[in-house]
């Protein structure tokens, strides 16, 4: 089975920056995603790690280290747009089947 | 690109009701769709992966009586639950992958979500 874990909220002002730490306890590993979800809305892709190393997408990076079962999503500039729920995911090897962590609130403050 | 829709977006119905939600790949051809189901203030939990053509394969602990999936072309699967009651009342995701080629495995784009209540 797999067991994700991510803290449940976080709060910051606009402009800082803000790390969402996820550890993870898998029967296989091909990857970790990391998704946002506004309030009623659809999960939105961020960014995938298959490999060791930060991926980075414009305000948004991700880090993954596998033999530490540990990844964070950065957010920078924060902007009171990114308030959201944001989500790690594992999908198993072979499998494309993705489990997710119980998710992050994260609240922008002006 | 990989545009995923779902209909729709949100539904009312008896309870003891059939409802049926439509999960459509508009860009784009779904080797797989998978079905999620979301309470407020939860995560997505994995109720279902189908594969076009053959029977869906139901995690454990979702009776697949009670929640039918089809999964007619690789742009259409629906997710029916059947003799619905209050507990049925979420939030249903749909998401489409194009699977796996080469050892690649491709990323789940997922639909707009319906939300369901059962009175």
């Amino acid at each position: 089975g797999q067991s994700l874990e991510q803290p449940s909220e976080v709060t910051a002002v606009e402009g800082a920056i803000v790390q969402i730490n996820c550890t993870y306890q898998t029967s296989g590993f091909y990857g970790l995603s990391w998704y946002q979800q506004h309030d009623g809305g659809a999960p939105t892709f961020l960014s995938y790690n298959a490999l060791d190393g930060l991926e980075e997408t414009g305000r948004f990076s991700s880090f993954l280290s596998r033999s530490d079962s540990y990844g964070y999503l950065l957010l920078q500039e924060l902007q009171m747009k990114d308030s959201a729920s944001y989500f790690c995911a594992v999908r198993d090897q072979g499998d494309y089947k993705l489990s997710f962590g119980a998710g992050t609130t994260v609240t922008v403050r002006a | 690109g990989a545009v995923v829709s779902q209909h729709p977006s949100w539904v009312i119905c008896k309870s003891g009701t059939s409802v049926k939600i439509e999960c459509r790949s508009l860009d784009f051809q779904a080797t797989t769709m998978f079905w999620y189901r979301q309470f407020p203030k939860q995560s997505l939990m994995l109720m279902a992966t189908s594969n076009e053509g053959s029977k869906a394969t139901y995690e454990q602990g979702v009776e697949k009586d009670k929640f039918l999936i089809n999964h007619a072309s690789l742009t259409l699967s629906t997710l029916t639950v059947t003799s619905a009651h209050p507990e049925d009342s979420s939030f249903y995701i749909c998401s489409a992958s194009t699977g796996t080629s080469g050892g690649r495995t491709y990323e789940q784009y997922f639909g707009p979500g319906t939300r369901l209540t059962v009175t």
